[in-house]
C-alpha cells in the first residue's frame, strides 16, 4: 500500500493478557516510530528504530512494553500483561530520513478491560 | 528539556471565519524543525507543515497561513474563511537535533477545531 498500515485497528485485552500491534512502514522508509496516544492527549514517543537497529527506547513505560523490526520493515509492539493504563491509541510513524515529514498510520486502539 | 504548549483546547468558529491556533515551543536546540499535523476523526495524523529553526519566512499554502517567530518561539498556524472540512484536532510538534537525533516529535496538547455551518 501507498501508506503506513496498522493492524488491528481495535484491540479489546483482558487485563494481564499479552498483545501484539504491527505497523507496515512505507517500503524503503529507514525511521520508524511508535508513538501512545491517550485519550484526549497528543501522541507521546515510545521507541524508534533506523532501519532495524532500536535507537532510541526511552519513551516505553515499563519493562512490559517491547518493540522489534528485525528485518527493517514491520514493526511489531508487543504489551506484556497489560494493564488498563495501557488503553490508548497506539500510532506508528516512518520517515525516509530523520526530521523529516513522518507519514502515520491510523493507530490501534487499545482497551484493556 | 524540549516542549510545545498548546494553549487553547478548544476553539469554535462559523464557517467563513479566519482562526488562529496558537503554539509555543522551548528547546535548547540550535537547530529544529516545527511542525503542524491534523487528526481528523479516522484518527490519521496529516501533516501540514515542517519548517527548520533557520527559516523564519511565514508561509501560505492555499487557505492556510503559518508565522514563525523565534523572538517569541511561536509557530502559530492560521485557516483563512474556515470551512467544515477544516473541524479537527491541531498539533503542533517540535524535533531537534540535540542529543537524542532521532527525529522523534514532541507534540502539544492539540487543539480542536470545530467549524459550524
Amino acid at each position: 500500500g501507498a501508506g503506513v498500515s496498522q493492524s488491528p485497528r481495535y484491540k479489546v485485552a483482558k487485563r494481564g493478557q499479552d498483545v501484539a500491534l504491527r505497523c507496515d512502514p512505507i517500503s524503503g522508509h529507514v525511521s520508524l516510530f511508535w508513538y501512545q496516544q491517550a485519550l484526549g492527549q497528543g501522541p507521546e514517543f515510545l521507541t524508534y528504530f533506523q532501519n532495524e537497529a532500536q535507537l532510541d527506547k526511552s519513551g516505553l513505560p515499563s519493562d512490559r512494553f517491547f518493540a522489534e523490526r528485525p528485518e527493517g520493515s514491520v514493526s511489531t509492539l508487543k504489551i506484556q500483561r497489560t494493564q488498563q493504563e495501557d488503553s490508548a491509541v497506539y500510532l506508528c510513524a516512518s520517515s525516509h530520513l530523520r526530521n523529516t515529514e513522518a507519514f502515520f498510520g491510523q493507530g490501534t486502539r487499545l482497551t484493556v478491560v | 528539556a524540549q516542549k510545545v504548549t498548546q494553549a487553547q483546547t478548544e476553539i469554535s468558529v462559523v464557517e467563513k471565519e479566519d482562526v488562529t491556533l496558537d503554539c509555543v515551543y522551548e528547546t535548547r536546540d540550535t537547530t529544529y524543525y516545527l511542525f503542524w499535523y491534523k487528526q481528523p476523526p479516522s484518527g490519521e495524523l496529516v501533516f501540514l507543515i515542517r519548517r527548520n529553526s533557520f527559516d523564519e519566512q511565514n508561509e501560505i499554502s492555499g487557505r492556510y497561513s503559518w508565522n514563525f517567530q523565534k523572538s517569541t518561539s511561536s509557530f502559530n498556524f492560521t485557516i483563512t474563511a474556515s470551512q467544515v472540512v477544516d473541524s479537527a484536532v491541531y498539533f503542533c510538534a517540535l524535533s531537534g537535533e540535540g542529543s537524542s537525533n532521532t527525529g522523534k516529535l514532541i507534540f502539544g496538547q492539540g487543539t480542536t477545531l470545530q467549524v459550524k455551518p
